[in-house]
This record gives C-alpha cells, structure tokens and sequence, in this order.
C-alpha cells in the first residue's frame, strides 16, 4: 500500500524558513517524480514543485521560484521542500504526492494528508 | 484567478449524468495530453480520477469518464451517486516555467 506522510509544517513568522519531509512507502520510491502540491484554507489547489526520479528534472511554480527548493534522497525514500522567505501566502496544506511515471509530466496519482504550514506574526 | 477555467458548481440528481468543463489555452489543454481530474471530500486528501485525459486508474468506476476537444477537457459522471458530491479539479501539464496548473474547481452537489 501506497503511504506518504508528510512532517515539518507549524506556525513561522514572515520571512523565516521551514523544511518539509515527506516519507514514502509501499512503492519503489526511485522509480517515480515527486510534487508538492498545496492548498490555501478554504481554496483550491495550486501545484509548487516537482522532481524527477533522479533528481535530473525539477520545476517550480512562479510564486515560489527562487524561495523553495524541492530534493529526494532516494536511499532514505525521503521528499523534501525547503521554503526560506516565508510569506502569508505561502500559507496552506502541503501535500506531498507521488506521480505516475518517473518524469514531471506524470500526474500525482497518489497523495499524502498534507502538513499545515501558518506563515503569521 | 487559476490558470484553467471550471464552473464554480454544478448539480445533478443521482441517477443522472453530469459534465464539468475544464478550458484552457493550448499551451496547456490543448498542447498536451497530460490532463488529469480529481476529486476531494471536505477534510481529504485529493483523490485521482482520471489521467492522460481519458485514463481511469485502477478502482475508480467506468461512470467516471475524461475527454478533450481543443483547448477544453471534459469529465463526465454518469448514473450519479450521492458518494460523488465533492470538489472536482482539473489539471493539465503546461509549456509554462510553471509545468502544472489546475482549475479553480467545481463543487458538484448530487440533489
């Protein structure tokens, strides 16, 4: 079974950082891209960034280019979102999500429940 | 204000059949066949429909159907089930620096 459990969100005041985890299991972590995806209270979803199988490939949306940056390890089966210069809209749920294929044109077939991230003073 | 344009909401009676439109431009819709649909219950994680606009994962029923003419991808649920009420998004690979983009979502509400 398809598991992904994502860790690291809290309350951070503007500008700080945070690191996002996500822990895979039940698939053969290095054979797939990764996204993550999040979701403003309330809002829709809003794709932030994938990775490719080997890391070879990686894409950002325009809103966080430059702010976040997405990394695998695939020995520890492990995702990663490292999100400096924090802003109160980068608040939301993250999800972490696995795709259907190893490149980032794949679609996220499966999703982890997402880790609640507050950017507030 | 999303990249790809859905209804805010549709409806439908269970039995029915419903269709929820997905438009956008041809640098992503209509450039590729990377168009997927999810659904999301209130308080869960999205859920995957249908991929590659017509592609049904294992597990989720014949009555979900995907396609796409032009710049406009399409869902359609038919035979309608009270289980089916939830948000529906589409999303589409773009040529964009940002590669993926979803639609705004639409609330389907089985009456």
């Amino acid at each position: 079974e398809v598991q992904l459990v994502e860790s690291g969100g809290g309350l951070v005041q503007p500008g700080r950082s945070l690191r996002l985890s996500c822990a895979a299991s039940g698939f053969t972590f290095d054979d797939y891209a990764m996204h993550w995806v999040r979701q403003a209270p309330g809002k829709g979803l809003e794709w932030v960034s994938g990775i490719s199988w080997n890391s070879g490939s990686i894409g950002y949306a325009d809103s966080v280019k430059g702010r976040f940056t997405i990394s695998r390890d695939n020995a520890k089966n492990s995702l990663y979102l490292q999100m400096n210069s924090l802003r109160a809209e980068d608040t939301a749920l993250y999800y972490c999500a696995k795709a259907l294929g190893w490149g980032l044109s794949n679609s996220a077939d499966y999703w982890g429940q997402g880790t609640l991230v507050t950017v507030s003073s | 204000q999303s990249a790809l344009t859905q209804p805010a909401s549709v409806s439908g009676s269970p039995g029915q059949s419903i269709t929820i439109s997905c438009t956008g431009t041809s640098s992503d819709v209509g450039g590729y066949n990377y168009v997927s649909w999810y659904q999301q219950h209130p308080g869960k994680a999205p859920k995957l429909m249908i991929y590659e606009v017509s592609n049904r994962p294992s597990g989720v029923p014949d009555r979900f159907s995907g396609s796409k003419s032009g710049n406009t991808a399409s869902l359609t649920i038919s035979g309608l089930q009270a289980e089916d009420e939830a948000d529906y998004y589409c999303s589409s690979y773009t040529s964009s620096s940002t590669l993926w983009v979803f639609g705004g979502g639409t609330k389907l509400t089985v009456l």
